[in-house]
């Protein structure tokens, strides 16, 4: 089955800019979507279409998306934006997801 | 305002069937695709499948295809994912997640519905 490979976890001091990669194949291909997830809470979709912020989330959050590694970044990361990021895009017509980041804000 | 509402949590037992279920408002039923999502406890998310409320077409990952049933009543807006003989490792959050066109974003998500299957 297809796989999108995403670091582990991510550290970042407050203020700085946090960088999480997430590579597969596909993504030469495929729309890239990004999702925040913090603990006891659902995911929520922070980029879509490699770029595009929906209405509400932050302009700190970027995406993009070159050869097969797509990228979300946080600029000025904050410490409410501590939590676990996933990566997601389409095979035909099944959803994939990365393995998941845990970004840490400290 | 457009939500998905999910069931409670339930406890059950190995063997048992069970139906959870993910109710629609704010917007046309029929225009959104319905995802399930697994979570186990301390891990990723896993996409299980989808269907379209339209027509009740549905797909599903290999992972999960023919351990779960996706279905969808357009009368009452509500989508259900639906296992005939749970297992242990059934223990999991599962959420619904929507879509406005096929392979489009997951932008609508429920709050998620606990199941634990313990003997």
């Amino acid at each position: 089955s297809y796989e999108l490979t995403q670091p582990p976890s991510v550290s970042v001091s407050p203020g700085q800019t946090a960088t999480i990669t997430c590579s597969g194949d596909k993504l030469r291909d495929e729309f890239a979507s990004w999702f925040q997830q913090k603990p006891g809470q659902p995911p929520i979709l922070v980029i879509y279409q490699d770029t595009k912020r929906p209405s509400g989330i932050p302009e700190r959050f970027s995406g993009s998306n070159s050869g097969n590694t797509a990228t979300l970044t946080i600029s000025g990361t904050q410490t409410m934006d501590e939590a676990d990021y996933y990566c997601q895009v389409w095979d035909s017509s099944t959803a994939v997801f990365g393995g998941g980041t845990k970004l840490t804000v400290l | 305002e457009v939500q998905l509402v999910q069931s409670g949590a339930e406890v059950k037992k190995p063997g048992e069937s069970l139906r959870i279920s993910c109710k629609a408002s704010g917007y046309s039923f029929t225009s959104r695709w319905i995802n399930w999502v697994r979570q186990m406890p301390g891990k990723g998310l896993e996409w299980m499948g989808r269907i379209d409320p339209s027509d009740s077409y549905s797909n599903y990952s290999p992972s999960f295809q023919g351990h779960v049933t996706i279905s969808a009543d357009k009368s009452i807006t509500t989508a259900y994912l639906h296992w005939s003989s749970l297992k242990a490792s059934d223990t999991a959050m599962y959420y619904c997640a929507s879509q406005l066109i096929n392979r489009g974003p997951l932008d609508i998500w429920g709050q998620g519905t606990m199941v634990t299957v313990s003997s």
